[in-house]
């Protein structure tokens, strides 16, 4: 049984870079693909991007490149990087594992997900 | 405002049928898989439906879903106090190269 776990600061300040790692268990983090997804305080979710094992990776254009994902098989983990954020960033931070058949570009939903780990972006 | 639209909010008595839509156009549900998720307050979401009418394993099988067109819908029979919660269509957007996602929408037992 896969799982997953968030972890980072819980409190960020505006400006600067918001860092999540996603821990995987249970299972390689190999062969398959991950994502991030948010959710503002009352709002729906917003998809942030997926990273492949090998490094391939893509992004949410309304993220505007702020978001950086990346992935270290070694220790069986990935992760997010979220520059100069601002009060609109102030979510719940989800990863989860994204299938995704990039060949036929078909998406057939992300399966197991971490319970969320919640960051303010607040002076 | 999201890309998918859905209704707020449904609702319904136990043991009935409530269907939820999500609407979206040619670049998202009218060419590639829908999917859905249920979301308990203060938890996680779940993965219901996947490749517009598939059940994980898990899943009961009075959760249903279907798909016309660029419009997609939910449904839920046999209604129980534990369906209470959000419920949001997801699809891959050619446009935006990335997955969008409905508003979401509350399901209440009456």
């Amino acid at each position: 049984q896969v799982h997953l776990q968030e972890s980072g600061p819980g409190l960020v300040k505006p400006s600067e870079t918001l860092s999540l790692t996603c821990a995987v268990s249970g299972g390689s983090i190999s062969s398959y693909y991950w994502s991030w997804i948010r959710q503002s305080p009352g709002k729906g979710l917003e998809w942030i991007g997926y990273i492949y094992y090998t490094g391939s990776s893509n992004y949410n254009p309304s993220l505007k490149s702020r978001a950086t994902i990346l992935v270290d098989t070694s220790k069986n983990q990935f992760s997010l990087k979220l520059t100069s954020v601002t009060a609109a960033d102030t979510a719940v931070y989800y990863c989860a594992r994204f299938n995704w058949d990039a060949g036929q570009y078909l998406d057939y939903g992300m399966d197991v997900w971490g319970q969320g780990t919640t960051v303010t972006v607040s002076s | 405002q999201s890309v998918l639209t859905q209704p707020p909010s449904v609702s319904g008595a136990p043991r009935q049928r409530v269907t939820i839509s999500c609407s979206g156009s040619s670049f998202n549900i009218g060419n590639n898989a829908v999917n859905w998720y249920q979301q308990v307050p203060g938890k996680a979401p779940r993965l219901l439906i996947y490749y517009n009418d598939l059940l994980p394993s898990g899943v009961s099988d009075r959760f249903s879903g279907s798909k016309s067109g660029t419009s997609a819908s939910l449904a839920i029979s046999g209604l129980q106090s534990e369906d209470e919660a959000d419920y949001y269509c997801a699809a891959w957007d050619e446009s935006r190269n990335a997955v969008v996602f409905g508003g979401g929408t509350k399901v209440t037992v009456l």
